[in-house]
Formats: structure tokens, sequence, C-alpha cells
């Protein structure tokens, strides 16, 4: 069984452009979730999609966005990107229903804004 | 508002001996799950265990155990018989109240010594 996939795996980018990250999950979850881990900061929750809603949101500008496709891919947006937004972003992937499932990680992206 | 606290941002720990990784967490929700991963350097997060608040007794999985005390609020990860492979990021992570997301601490870097 394949595992989630994020791609690409490194994206470079100046300040101002637009960036997008792909996720695809794990067959049958249905809940993708994004985190940023900026160096020295830890993981921090972006955005939860499931059945193609955006269920929560964490605490990050609208320049951060997304949207869940009908096969449970995801897409992350990030427009005007700023150098802050330098980080590695990971996409985990969960069955939704029950919030104590695990939720598994891709190997994620690292976005570098030059 | 809910919070996981690690206060060991380093450990060290001789291959072959055992160590525990501390985190505490603070939240009003009956019922809570407790995460732990692995990030090595490539960055993926790994799947360790998981203890949910009303399991009487503590996780394991193979060399993974949880101390689990509920009253302390308080679910440390013990790795036995330590590996030059386990040196990584080790998180502890909890569902965010209703949230499907995680929120994680800040993390422990374990340096295992040959």
């Amino acid at each position: 069984e394949a595992g989630v996939t994020q791609s690409p795996t490194h994206l470079i980018k100046t300040r101002g452009q637009q960036a997008t990250l792909r996720c695809s999950p794990i067959s049958g979850h249905t809940s993708v979730y994004w985190y940023q881990q900026a160096l020295g900061l830890g993981l921090q929750f972006l955005l939860w999609y499931d059945e193609g809603e955006e269920r929560n949101r964490g605490n990050f500008p609208p320049r951060f966005s997304g949207r869940q496709f009908p096969n449970y891919s995801s897409e992350l947006n990030v427009n005007a990107l700023e150098l802050e937004d330098s980080a590695l972003y990971l996409c985990a992937s969960s069955r939704r229903g029950d919030r104590n499932t695990e939720a598994f990680f891709g190997q994620g992206t690292r976005l570098t804004v030059v | 508002a809910q919070k996981i606290t690690q206060t060991q941002p380093g450990m060290f720990v001789q291959e072959k001996e055992a160590v525990t990784l501390d985190c505490t967490y603070d939240t009003s929700d009956p019922s809570y799950g407790l995460f732990w991963y692995k990030q090595p350097s490539s960055g993926e997060m790994i799947f360790l265990i998981y203890q949910g608040s009303y399991d009487q007794q503590n996780a394991t999985e193979g060399r993974y155990s949880l101390n689990f005390q509920k009253a302390r609020k308080s679910a440390n990860l013990v790795i036995s018989a330590s590996q030059l492979g386990d040196s990584a990021m080790y998180f502890c992570a909890s569902p965010w109240g209703s949230q499907g997301n995680l929120i994680f601490g800040k993390g422990t870097k374990l340096s295992v010594k040959p």
C-alpha cells in the first residue's frame, strides 16, 4: 500500500511569487492535514480538509489556502511568498471519524523563498 | 488552551540503554489521545505509538512504550535498547479539542552514542 506522497520534494521560489504544493493521501483516507515546520519553530497546523471541505484552519494569513479534490488529494497554495515562508511543509492523512486515529505523514516539501 | 510541553530540547543515550522522553499535556477534554512521532533527518514523520485517555494499560509497541500518568498529565515515551537508528527528533502530539488535526510539542532531539 502506497503511503502519503507529496510533490515536489524541493521548491525554490522568489519573494512575491506563488507556490503550489501537492499531496496524495493513503488510499481510503478522506482527511488531509497540512503543517508547516519552520526552522526552530516545531510543527504548526495549517489546514484540515475532509470530504472536499475545509474543516479547520490554523493561525495563518489568508494567503495560505488550499483545496481537496474528489479523489481526496489536496493542494496547498501560498500566495505572495515571503522569506519567512521558507519551511518544510508536511502533509498527513487519516481516516475520518475518529480524531484519535493516527495520521500518516508524507516526506514533505521543502520550500525555499529567496 | 490545549498545550503539549516537551521540556528536553536534546537528549543523549548510550547505545543499548533505555531512554525516557518527557511529554506533559494540558487539556480540559475528558477524552483524548496522545501520539508520539519520530522525525529522522530526512524529514518524514513516522508514527510510533498511541495512548488513549481511557486505556487501562500503558501502550507498548516493540521497543517503544508509554509511561502514562493521567493524574500528572504526562505521557513519557520510553525507548528500550536504543539503537543508532533511533537518533532523530521525537514529537509528542494530541488532537486539538474536537478537531482532527494534531497539536505538537516542540520536540526532543535524541542522539544515540555508539
